[in-house]
C-alpha cells in the first residue's frame, strides 16, 4: 500500500533541544494528520491541518502545512523526556482511508 | 467515558490456535479499521469496515477475519493461517478522516 516518507527515522536528543522532522508525499494532500504513539500505546492524534501553508501549535508542538501540498513538519521546542515515542504522519490515502507515514522515532536524553 | 477499548491487553497463545481480539467503541462512529505493528514497524491495515454489516480488506488481511454485526464492535480473529501473528494490533474508530486508536492487544503466539 501507499506509504507516506518520514524523516529522519530515529533522533536522538536532549532535554531541552528543538526537534524537527518531515514528512513528504508523491501525491497532493488536502489534509495532514501528525500523532504520536507513546511505547506501548496506541497513536493519539496531535494536529490536524488542513489548508496549504498553515501553522497549528498545540504546547510546544507546532506544525505546518507545506505550501506544495506534498509536505509537511512537525517541530518540538524544548524537549522534555516526555516526548519520547514515534511521530507519525498522515494524510489521505485510497477509499477515504488514512494513509500513514513510516514514523520518526524521538528518544530525549537527559 | 467515550473511547475505544481493546481486551486484553496481553494475549498468548500456542501456535495453530485461533485467536479473537476484542474491540468496541462508544464513541458512534461510523467506521473501525484494524492495523498491525511490528516492532520499530509503521502501522498496516488489516481490515476496514465503514458501515455496520459491510468490511474491506486492507493491506495485509491474509490470516485474519472480521466481523460488524453491531456498530460499536469489530472483533479480529487471528487464524492458524496468518504465518506469523506475533505483533502489537491496534483497533480504531473514525467519524471521518482522522482515526482515533485504542490502547492495543500485544499478541504473542508461542
Amino acid at each position: 500500500g501507499q506509504q507516506l516518507n518520514q524523516s529522519p527515522q530515529s533522533m536522538f536528543i536532549q532535554e531541552g533541544e528543538d526537534v524537527s522532522m518531515n514528512c513528504t508525499s508523491s501525491s497532493i494532500f488536502n489534509t495532514w494528520l501528525w500523532y504520536k504513539q507513546d511505547p506501548g500505546e496506541g497513536p493519539v492524534l496531535l494536529i490536524a491541518l488542513y489548508k496549504a501553508g498553515e501553522l497549528t501549535s498545540n504546547g510546544r508542538l507546532t506544525a505546518q502545512f507545506g505550501i506544495t501540498r506534498k509536505d509537511s513538519f512537525l517541530n518540538i521546542s524544548a524537549s522534555i523526556p516526555s516526548d519520547v515515542g514515534i511521530y507519525f504522519c498522515a494524510g489521505p490515502g485510497t477509499a477515504s482511508k488514512l494513509t500513514f507515514g513510516t514514523g520518526t522515532r524521538l528518544q530525549v536524553t537527559l | 467515558d467515550g473511547g475505544i477499548t481493546q481486551s486484553p491487553k496481553y494475549l498468548f497463545r500456542k501456535e495453530g490456535q485461533n485467536v479473537t481480539l476484542s474491540c468496541e467503541q462508544n464513541l458512534n462512529h461510523d467506521a473501525m479499521y484494524w492495523y498491525r505493528q511490528d516492532p520499530g514497524q509503521g502501522l498496516r491495515l488489516i481490515y476496514y469496515s465503514q458501515i455496520v454489516n459491510d468490511f474491506q480488506k486492507g493491506d495485509i488481511a491474509e490470516g485474519y477475519s472480521v466481523s460488524r454485526e453491531k456498530k460499536e464492535s469489530f472483533p479480529l480473529t487471528v487464524t492458524s493461517a496468518q504465518k506469523n501473528p506475533t505483533a502489537f494490533y491496534l483497533c480504531a474508530s473514525s467519524p471521518g478522516l482522522a482515526v482515533f486508536f485504542g490502547p492495543g492487544t500485544r499478541l504473542t503466539v508461542l
